[in-house]
């Protein structure tokens, strides 16, 4: 299994606000910054988050990132049909040196 | 714009050798360090591998250590994977990626992958 643990999945309604978790250790998120990853379907990944919080350019305000100690989180505020993907998260750990993810969250929008 | 294309996927038996290459353009291609990160069918994201942007560090998975080679050529712009002894769990769509500045690896450009496939 992964290093890190996301929900399988989710859902929401278009125009709702959801949020995914994202749970690590001291090796990982504790001590590195942690960058989120859509995945469309049928697509390869694309950064939305990075550094925690920030956005790249491009990515819709309606993304944000956060974390607290060993966990993160990505919350998508006024949920669109187009925002149905995998999400997943990444960080590097200092134990492994090298990089780890989230199994990955479905996002599905009802 | 920035562009990663990967080629030398296919299908190759147990045991077997495959070496798939990334294309880069659309940046200057030194000044980043690169990744390969891998998809399995129906699973989420592993890394595989890191290359600094002068080739001075490089990363491994434990999965791989002894078995991948990562390499980059600076003056033709394109990045590496040399994969032996290939086993029916490294089946899996492998993507190009870049680093976000050449001391960080952090994957903010990803090409569209190639497909790996072990198997008898």
């Amino acid at each position: 299994q992964s290093v890190l643990t996301q929900p399988p999945s989710t859902s929401g309604t278009p125009g709702q606000r959801v949020t995914i978790s994202c749970s690590g250790s001291s090796s990982n998120i504790g001590s590195n910054t942690v960058n989120w990853y859509q995945q469309l379907p049928g697509t390869a990944p694309k950064l939305v988050i990075y550094s925690n919080s920030q956005r790249p350019s491009g990515v819709p305000d309606r993304f944000s990132g956060s974390k607290s100690g060993t966990s993160a989180s990505l919350a998508i505020s006024g949920l669109q049909s187009e925002d149905e993907a995998d999400y997943h998260c990444a960080a590097w750990d200092d134990s492994l040196n090298g990089w780890v993810f989230g199994g990955g969250t479905k996002l599905t929008v009802l | 714009e920035v562009q990663l294309v990967e080629s030398g996927g296919g299908l190759v038996k147990p045991g077997g050798s495959l070496r798939l290459s990334c294309a880069a353009s659309g940046f200057t291609f030194s000044s980043y360090s690169m990744n390969w990160v891998r998809q399995a069918p129906g699973e989420g994201l592993e890394w595989v591998s890191s290359i600094h942007s002068s080739s001075s560090y490089i990363y491994y998975a434990d999965s791989m250590k002894g078995r991948f080679t990562i390499s980059r050529d600076n003056a033709k712009n394109s990045l590496y994977l040399q994969m032996n002894s290939l086993r029916a769990e490294d089946t899996a769509v492998y993507y190009c990626t870049r680093g976000i500045s050449g001391d960080y690896y952090d994957f903010d450009y990803w090409g569209q992958g190639t497909l790996v496939t072990v198997s008898s």
